[in-house]
């Protein structure tokens, strides 16, 4: 499978733990883009990476949140001291031009 | 800010027949994107069909194809001979070229296919 692969699918934790998230690009893809999305919603941006380099960050990300890239190929988007309010499915997307994402399947997070 | 706004929360189609799903956007970008992705009940996010801003002719994928038009920032997507298959939300998406392509997503329409 060469789609975009995300882990875990599911997490549920516990409110106040810290929770990270893996996603794996589709191999040579230079952007990387988090979303999240809430139930019955549209997706949001949180963040870009282009290669290892974070290019951009929402204002949606607080600071309980980080992401990275590592050499620019897998990226990890961490949760501190996760609420309730976290709770969503995150998404990741990359792609290689300007004008294509290709969604993975999502994270989905419940924080009880 | 760039919005995507989406007025129909839930449509309804007859299998075989054909469907049309509305979207407006307001942008200030003089060159974008614009996407209708699909997410069906497992919840991956599949690319329908893009659409550049600067080319006048209406992108079409097989079934699928857009009603593309600028000056009235509208961009509806038809859906004919509708398959049980089609069943999902549809998202209606815009993006910002200057800031890494970041997409702008309405908030979704529900489209069921009626045997």
């Amino acid at each position: 499978d060469t789609g975009v692969s995300q882990d875990p699918r599911h997490k549920i934790t516990k409110r106040g733990q810290n929770v990270t998230f893996r996603c794996d690009p589709i191999s040579e893809h230079n952007r990387l883009y988090w979303y999240r999305q809430t139930l019955g919603q549209g997706p949001e941006f949180l963040t870009y990476f282009q290669n290892e380099a974070q290019l951009e960050k929402s204002r949606l990300l607080s600071d309980r949140f980080s992401a990275e890239r590592p050499k620019g190929s897998f990226s990890t988007l961490e949760i501190q001291r996760t609420e309730q309010g976290d709770s969503a499915m995150y998404l990741c997307a990359s792609g290689a031009t300007y004008n294509e994402q290709f969604f993975g399947p999502g994270t989905r997070l419940t924080v009880l | 800010a760039q919005t995507v706004t989406q007025s129909q929360p839930e449509m309804s189609v007859q299998e075989a027949e054909t469907v049309t799903l509305s979207c407006t956007y307001d942008t200030s970008e003089n060159n974008y994107y614009l996407f209708w992705y699909k997410q069906p009940p497992s919840r991956q996010m599949i690319l329908v069909i893009r659409q550049e801003a600067y080319k006048q002719q209406n992108a079409t994928e097989n079934r699928f194809s857009v009603n593309f038009q600028k000056a009235a920032k509208s961009f509806s997507l038809k859906i004919s001979d509708s398959q049980l298959g089609d069943t999902a939300m549809y998202f209606c998406a815009s993006d910002l070229m200057e800031y890494g392509n970041k997409l702008v997503f309405g908030a979704g329409t529900i489209l069921r296919v009626k045997s």
